[in-house]
């Protein structure tokens, strides 16, 4: 696509429901991140994929954060088991190769658990 | 490990103003930096940034930095601010060893009428 496509745009769940939140990466662009960003704060990376290696999972703050990335293209971040600390917009980006010219970033998905 | 710190989390300018955000590195090898700015409820948006070559780059909306290595500082500067400027801007570094962009903590940049 012509952008980086995040669905949704918003998202309310309760605490201890589990959540998926999704990310559509601009075509023909190899790696993927995600970060969070909660109120206030700058971006925290959580998880990066780069074409068919394993993914760089070293930002993911617990067990209960996990995503994929099916057919190098269409990521999807889970939460399990929601808490209120992860009420945060989280930010998908793709690039060209390593990111070394930059990230093209989505709008971002605002998660509230209430 | 590669890091950026801007500092004044809170700028405030009056329009038609010079805008100056600063931001400054840390990194062991010829550092990439870049300069990405977020609107409300948007995401980030690439303003400029620096690989290699002329240490002035220029950006959109009018925006330039420019790459002292002897400062290891990288801040961005817009001659005459514009309302529309007001967002928040995020400095980042690239890292070679882990493939990634570390950001600094962003500006919060408000024009004042």
């Amino acid at each position: 696509g012509a952008g980086v496509s995040q669905s949704p745009s918003n998202k309310v769940t309760e605490k201890g429901k589990d959540v998926e939140l999704r990310c559509d990466p601009i075509s023909g662009h190899t790696a993927l991140y995600w970060y969070r960003q909660s109120l206030g704060q700058g971006l925290e990376f959580l998880i990066y994929f780069q074409g068919n290696s394993a993914p760089d999972k070293s930002g993911l703050p617990s067990d209960r954060f996990s995503a994929e990335r099916t057919g190098g293209s269409v990521s999807t971040l889970t939460i399990q088991r929601t808490q209120q600390e992860d009420s945060a917009v989280y930010l998908c980006a793709s690039s060209l190769d390593q990111g070394m010219g930059g990230y093209t970033f989505g709008s971002g998905t605002r998660l509230t658990v209430v | 490990a590669q890091s950026v710190t801007q500092l004044g989390s809170h700028v405030s300018v009056s329009e038609g103003a010079l805008v100056l955000l600063r931001c400054n590195y840390s990194s062991s090898v010829p550092p990439y930096l870049f300069w990405y700015v977020q609107y409300p409820n948007q995401g980030l948006q690439l303003l400029l940034k620096y690989t290699t070559g002329a240490t002035l780059v220029k950006g959109i909306n009018g925006f330039e930095a420019e790459f002292k290595k002897s400062e290891t500082s990288f801040h961005l500067t817009k001659p005459s601010a514009h309302m529309s400027d007001a967002a928040e801007y995020f400095c980042a570094v690239y890292s070679f060893g882990n493939e990634k962009l570390t950001f600094g903590t962003g500006t919060r940049l408000t024009i004042i009428p």
